[in-house]
């Protein structure tokens, strides 16, 4: 069974800071890892999508990485500000029909 | 484009009583899915929707029903509500192996 791990539940970090999130794994036969934000009391909003074929993929401030063999990937945030401020959850598809199962997130607190 | 929506934001109901949690989506996917998410556990997947005219269990499917109605509108039935069915409920629809497109959720509470 998948099992999508992330470590630690919250991040408090000062703003200006570059920060990275961490997901484990624990199938790697995996076709690709999607990572998303929460705001309180909202629902999720996809980031990124990341191919098993790619290594990395971009948007904006954000760059995420994925290495299948390890069974890990990182969401890079540039320049972190309060805005950022979010719970991150990182999910991986379980059998042929996309279903996902889902880490616990990071809640990141960005402070002024 | 309004993307996936749902209906209604929040509910109280009291224990045994039902409802039907309202989904639709707008980007002509194949795929729609019913996820809960609670403190702690975080988000699992009660049922979900392949294609128009199937329906499948997930992780969690006890104490709901589903019915796919057509492409754009997968509903989530309580049957007789229970407190244990007090969560956060979300609606997410995608094309296989894309990326998965959620709604903004249905807060619940059993009393």
């Amino acid at each position: 069974k998948q099992e999508v791990t992330q470590i630690p539940a919250a991040l408090s970090v000062p703003e200006g800071e570059n920060l990275v999130l961490n997901c484990s794994f624990t199938d790697s036969a995996i076709y690709n890892l999607q990572w998303f934000r929460q705001d309180p009391g909202k629902g999720l909003t996809s980031l990124l999508l990341i191919q098993s074929s790619q290594r990395e993929q971009t948007s904006g401030r954000l760059n995420a990485s994925l290495d299948k063999s390890s069974g890990r990937s990182t969401l890079y945030i540039a320049a972190s500000q309060p805005g950022d401020s979010a719970t991150y959850l990182c999910a991986v598809p379980t059998g042929a029909n996309s279903k996902l199962t889902f880490g616990k997130g990071i809640t990141l607190s960005v402070r002024p | 484009n309004a993307g996936v929506t749902q209906t209604p934001k929040f509910q109280v109901l009291k224990t045994g009583q039902s409802m039907t949690l309202q989904c639709a989506q707008d980007m002509n996917h194949n795929s729609m899915y019913w996820y809960r998410q609670d403190p702690g556990m975080g988000l699992r997947l009660i049922y979900y929707s392949a294609s128009e005219g199937t329906t499948d269990k997930g992780e969690v499917p006890n104490g709901y029903n589903v019915s796919r109605l057509n492409k754009r509108e997968f509903s989530l039935r309580l049957e007789s509500a229970a407190p244990s069915q007090t969560s956060v409920y979300f609606c997410a629809s995608s094309e296989v192996r894309h990326e998965q497109y959620f709604g903004p959720g249905t807060r619940l509470t059993v009393t």
